[in-house]
Formats: C-alpha cells, sequence, structure tokens
C-alpha cells in the first residue's frame, strides 16, 4: 500500500543546515517530491527527484533517494529565518494515464535566529 | 501571469448547505486536482481530471461533486452528505503526465 511518513517538527539555528526525513512504502514510485508550505497559503514545488536517481542538487537543496531503505532526504544549507515552513514528502505512483501524489504528513521547520 | 486561482480564500457556510469552490488556471495544463488538508496532515485526494469532461474519484471522494466542462476550471462541491466538510482545500494542476503539480493558494472552508 501508499504510506508516506516524515517527522512532525525539526528546530534549527540560522545559518546551520537542516535535514529533513522521509520514508514511503510503494516501490512503484517513478517521482520523489518535496514541497513548501507556508501559513495559509498553497503548496509550493520545491525540487522532485527520478526514481532512478541517488542525488539532486539545486542551489541550496540537496536531495538524497536511498532507494534500496525507500528513503528520502531533503538538506537544505545555510538554513534562514525564511525556510521557517511546513516541508511535504510526496511520492508520484503511476495511475490511470498518469501520476498521482501521496503526501506525508509534513515536518514543520522552525529557524532560530 | 501563469498560475492557478482559488476563490474565495475564506468561505463560512452553515452545516446542511451545498458550496461550491472556485479553480481555474492558465498555464494550459490537461490535468486538474483536489486536495483536502486537515491541521497536522499531508493532502488527501478528493478527485482529479486528466481531460475535459471526464474525471476520477481519489481517495476521499464520498460527499464531494466536481465538474469539468472547460480546461482552465475544476470547481469542487461540497455536499450536505460530507461528514466533515471543514478544512483547507487545494486544487492543483498539471500537464498529463502528472510529472509536475502546480498548486492554488487553497480555499479555507469553516461550516458552522
Amino acid at each position: 500500500g501508499e504510506d508516506v511518513e516524515q517527522s512532525l517538527f525539526l528546530s534549527v539555528r540560522e545559518g546551520d543546515s537542516s535535514v529533513i526525513n522521509c520514508t514511503y512504502t510503494d516501490s512503484s514510485s517513478t517521482y520523489l517530491y518535496w514541497y513548501k508550505q507556508e501559513p495559509g497559503a498553497g503548496l509550493q514545488l520545491l525540487t522532485y527527484i527520478f526514481s532512478n536517481m541517488d542525488m539532486k542538487q539545486d542551489q541550496r537543496l540537496t536531495v538524497l533517494l536511498n532507494k534500496k531503505d525507500k528513503h528520502l532526504s531533503l538538506r537544505i544549507a545555510d538554513t534562514q529565518t525564511g525556510d521557517s515552513a511546513i516541508y511535504f514528502c510526496a511520492e508520484s505512483i503511476p495511475r490511470n494515464a498518469g501520476n498521482m501524489l501521496t503526501f506525508g504528513g509534513g515536518t514543520r521547520l522552525m529557524v532560530k535566529p | 501571469d501563469g498560475g492557478i486561482t482559488q476563490s474565495p480564500k475564506y468561505l463560512f457556510r452553515k452545516e446542511g448547505q451545498n458550496v461550491t469552490l472556485s479553480c481555474e488556471q492558465n498555464l494550459n495544463h490537461d490535468a486538474m486536482y483536489w486536495y483536502r488538508q486537515d491541521p497536522g496532515q499531508g493532502l488527501r485526494l478528493i478527485y482529479y481530471s486528466q481531460i475535459v469532461n471526464d474525471f476520477q474519484k481519489g481517495d476521499i471522494a464520498e460527499g464531494y461533486s466536481v465538474s469539468r466542462e472547460k480546461k482552465e476550471s475544476f470547481p469542487l462541491t461540497v455536499t450536505s452528505a460530507q461528514k466533515n466538510p471543514t478544512a483547507f482545500y487545494l486544487c492543483a494542476s498539471s500537464d498529463p503526465t502528472g510529472t509536475e503539480q502546480f498548486f492554488g493558494p487553497g480555499t479555507r472552508l469553516t461550516v458552522l
């Protein structure tokens, strides 16, 4: 079945690195995603990785995928107060002619000045 | 500017009333989606549409209905049959593969 799990909360100091972790269960995932949600807003797509890749880097963001362990992580370098938000991990599962997303419960990142 | 709009941002309704949430996109996307978000939880898929005049139930479709008469528009009706309608509703759209889904700003529905 489909299940995506994340820890609820992470607190870091400004300038430190943040690492948000996610585990998923469906081995047929095609893509894995990280979304950011600020209070009262929609979801912003940060980055995504194809399931046959191990790593993707985009400026301050690094995504690591361990497909064997079904573990995904998002590292934010030099974390800023503006990075405070809820971060959602999602996996993409083929359904009908497209891909459907299954989301984790979100990790609230708090960045202290 | 290309994007997805949802209106209204806040919506209040009395119990037993149907209410329709609007979602419009000008990204020329074929696929559109409705999700529900409850406090402290992830998103759950209500309905999706991969093409005009076609839509499919998601994981929690009971008590909801949709239509897709135009490519740009995918309205969601929350009916009186939905037992717990108070939630944050998010609309999204994507190309037909669904590889990248882009989200609207959401509508917060409160049923009194």
